[in-house]
């Protein structure tokens, strides 16, 4: 089992510029939520997708949106990107409230 | 508003047991969990509290007062490789997770 895995590792955008993040859930994980990082802070959490619907949503603006496909796989967009959206995005699957698996992330970076 | 207080950071040597505490304050209250995470690494869960008491595994336990919108996170026999940051998240439904501050955990010889 590859666990989740999230592409690409590292990207660097222009700001204004728009992003597309990938993320494959753990085998058998039907939801997906996506966290942003900050450097020094905690996760917080951006929204999360459940029968390819968003079920939940954080704090985030509409710049932010996703997209669930039906092998349970996400994306995360990010449009007309700030100076303040560069951070760690993480995303994590799960099948319970228990525990949540999560991947190794993307940082990004907009310059 | 929804917050978690954790200390910021906290030292230990090889050995030692320390506990880390998280305060919260948050709408909707599913459960109580530790994560670590390695610089560069992504979040590893590590315990989980839905009831009050203390849960154990292996090295580490974790304790949870409801009543007290307090919990803690044990760590005993430590080791350099337990350096690393400790966040505790609570689950507010739906497998959302709202994360603390995050502590750094520093071990030395």
């Amino acid at each position: 089992d590859a666990g989740v895995t999230q592409s690409p590792t590292h990207l660097i955008k222009t700001r204004g510029q728009q992003v597309t993040l990938r993320c494959s859930p753990k085998s058998g994980h039907d939801t997906v939520s996506w966290y942003q990082q900050a450097l020094g802070q905690g996760p917080q959490f951006i929204f999360q997708y459940y029968e390819e619907e968003e079920r939940q949503r954080g704090n985030f603006p509409d710049r932010f949106s996703g997209h669930q496909f039906p092998n349970y796989s996400s994306e995360l967009n990010v449009n007309a990107l700030l100076l303040g959206d560069s951070a760690l995005y993480l995303c994590a699957s799960s099948l319970r409230l228990v525990e949540a698996f999560f991947g190794q992330g993307t940082r990004l970076t907009v310059v | 508003g929804q917050s978690l207080e954790q200390p910021s950071e906290v030292t230990a040597v090889e050995g030692a047991i320390v506990q880390i505490n998280c305060t919260y304050q948050t709408s909707g209250f599913y459960g109580l969990s530790w994560y670590q995470q390695h610089d560069g690494g992504a979040p590893t869960f590590l315990s989980y509290n839905a009831l009050d008491g203390l849960e154990e595994t292996g090295r580490f336990s974790s304790f949870l007062s409801r009543s007290d919108s307090y919990g803690y996170l044990l760590l005993q026999e430590l080791q350099m490789k337990d350096s690393a940051s400790y966040f505790c998240a609570v689950g507010t439904g739906f497998q959302k997770l709202v994360f603390g501050t995050g502590t750094r955990l520093l071990v030395s010889p």
